[in-house]
């Protein structure tokens, strides 16, 4: 595609339940960004891949948080067991070179735990 | 102390108004990115700069590394320009710390 997808764009839960972030990133990019962004605050974050490869994970809060890269294209992030604090924007990146810094975003996830 | 700031949080300016958006960091770094994101969440790099000055269209953004400082200018500004920008600061890698952003709102 011509950028980085992300689906759904609006998601609300209610607390408890298991939610999946998509992302799609950029065709032949090898590295996958996941960031959270609370409102009014720039982006944090999360984990880390180099084609399936998850190389750094030490941006996720917490245990319910996981996210998988299985055959080095698109990504997905679980939230389980979703608590209110987990209501933010969730956003994918990818970039072409490995650990390259020049990072498309996608759109966007907003999660909202009610 | 935020690694990454910016100021101010809020700017309102007039159509036509040059504004400008500044970025301190504190660590070393490799790379500044400014990004701009429009209300909805996406976001679109603007600018990636390790040295001086980079110009596009009424897009200016200019880096101090000595000092650890970044500006980020838009001349003839437009309604359209509204959105918040956000300055990052790559180290190594995925390193990239972000700033909180600036509200720019330009009215007409």
């Amino acid at each position: 595609g011509a950028g980085v997808s992300q689906s759904p764009r609006y998601k609300v839960a209610k607390r408890g339940q298991d939610v999946a972030l998509r992302c799609d990133p950029i065709s032949g990019h090898v590295s996958l960004f996941w960031y959270q962004q609370a409102l009014g605050q720039g982006p944090e974050f999360l984990t880390y891949f180099q084609n399936e490869a998850q190389l750094d994970k030490s941006g996720l809060p917490s245990d319910r948080f996981f996210a998988e890269r299985p055959e080095g294209s698109v990504s997905t992030l679980k939230i389980q067991r979703t608590q209110q604090e987990d209501s933010a924007v969730y956003l994918c990146a990818s970039s072409f070179l490995e650990g390259g810094y020049e990072q498309y975003f996608g759109p966007g996830t907003r999660l909202t735990v009610t | 102390k935020n690694e990454v700031e910016q100021s101010p949080q809020n700017l309102t300016a007039q159509e036509g108004e040059f504004i400008t958006i500044n970025c301190s960091y504190s660590v070393g770094i490799s790379a500044l990115h400014w990004l701009q994101q429009h209300p909805g969440g996406g976001i679109v790099s603007l600018f990636m700069l390790s040295s001086g000055k980079k110009k596009h269209g009424r897009l200016i953004a200019t880096i101090n590394i000595q000092e650890k400082h970044s500006s980020l200018h838009i001349t003839a500004s437009h309604p359209r320009d509204s959105a918040v920008y956000i300055c990052a600061v790559g180290r190594v890698l995925n390193d990239m710390r972000f700033g909180a952003g600036t509200r720019l709102t330009v009215k007409p």
